[in-house]
């Protein structure tokens, strides 16, 4: 089993609509979440952080943290085609500082 | 604000060589991980420098060495390079600070033939 697990996609959203990215992880250490969006041929770029359980918003991002169930989402509202990229989630466990274990990313594809 | 900054952008190089990737932290940075990102898969942790040593490593095999230099800046080497190397190599800078942000530069584009 990995340690961060997403669904690889693509997942197909139409523009204005809005996206659900979803990613689950198997160590309950795990204290800091992260999502990172990276364009193809691009270095990851952070999106959102989240620390503690319930939701977090900036902008049309939100992220969701449920650590009982041991995962945590990304929705993008009234989603882009400037949005479409693929999304990587990423937990960090103590006593790392710059050690993230990422998933797989989930290609989001945004129709105009 | 200068960002993380990597060099070179791409290279390639022929299996058995050695290569050298270079890396400048973002500014007020003194740590600096690496990491490696194959086609289709995240980013893999290979170590994190901090004050000049080497303060924990991934799965890699010590094929995979790395350096920090005094003004933070650190170096990967990879020895008796393999296909398999083939890979994006990124690195990520942050302060030591608790919530610290980690940033990623462009990252080198290495290609094993």
């Amino acid at each position: 089993q990995k340690e961060v697990e997403q669904n690889s996609g693509p997942l197909s959203v139409p523009e204005g609509a809005i996206a659900s990215l979803n990613c689950t992880y198997s160590d309950r250490v795990s204290q800091s979440f992260f999502w990172y969006r990276q364009y193809s041929g691009k270095s990851p770029e952070l999106i959102m952080s989240i620390y503690s359980n319930g939701d977090k918003e900036d902008g049309r991002f939100t992220a969701q943290l449920n650590k009982a169930s041991q995962y945590v989402s990304l929705l993008i509202r009234d989603s882009q085609p400037s949005d479409s990229a693929t999304y990587l989630c990423a937990v960090r466990k103590p006593p790392a500082t710059n050690k993230l274990i990422f998933g797989t990313g989930t290609l989001l594809a945004v129709q105009p | 604000d200068a960002g993380v900054t990597q060099s070179p952008t791409h290279l390639i190089k022929t299996r058995g060589q050695q290569v050298t990737l270079r890396c400048s932290p973002k500014s007020g940075h003194d740590t600096v991980s690496w990491y490696q990102q194959a086609l289709g898969q995240g980013p893999q942790f290979i170590f994190q420098y901090y004050e000049e040593e080497e303060r924990q490593r991934g799965n890699f095999p010590d094929r995979f060495s790395g350096h920090q230099f005094p003004n933070y800046s650190s170096e990967l080497n990879v020895n008796a390079l393999l296909l398999g190397d083939s890979a994006l190599y990124l690195c990520a800078s942050s302060d030591q600070g608790a919530g610290n942000t980690i940033y990623f530069g462009e990252g080198s584009w290495l290609t094993v033939v």
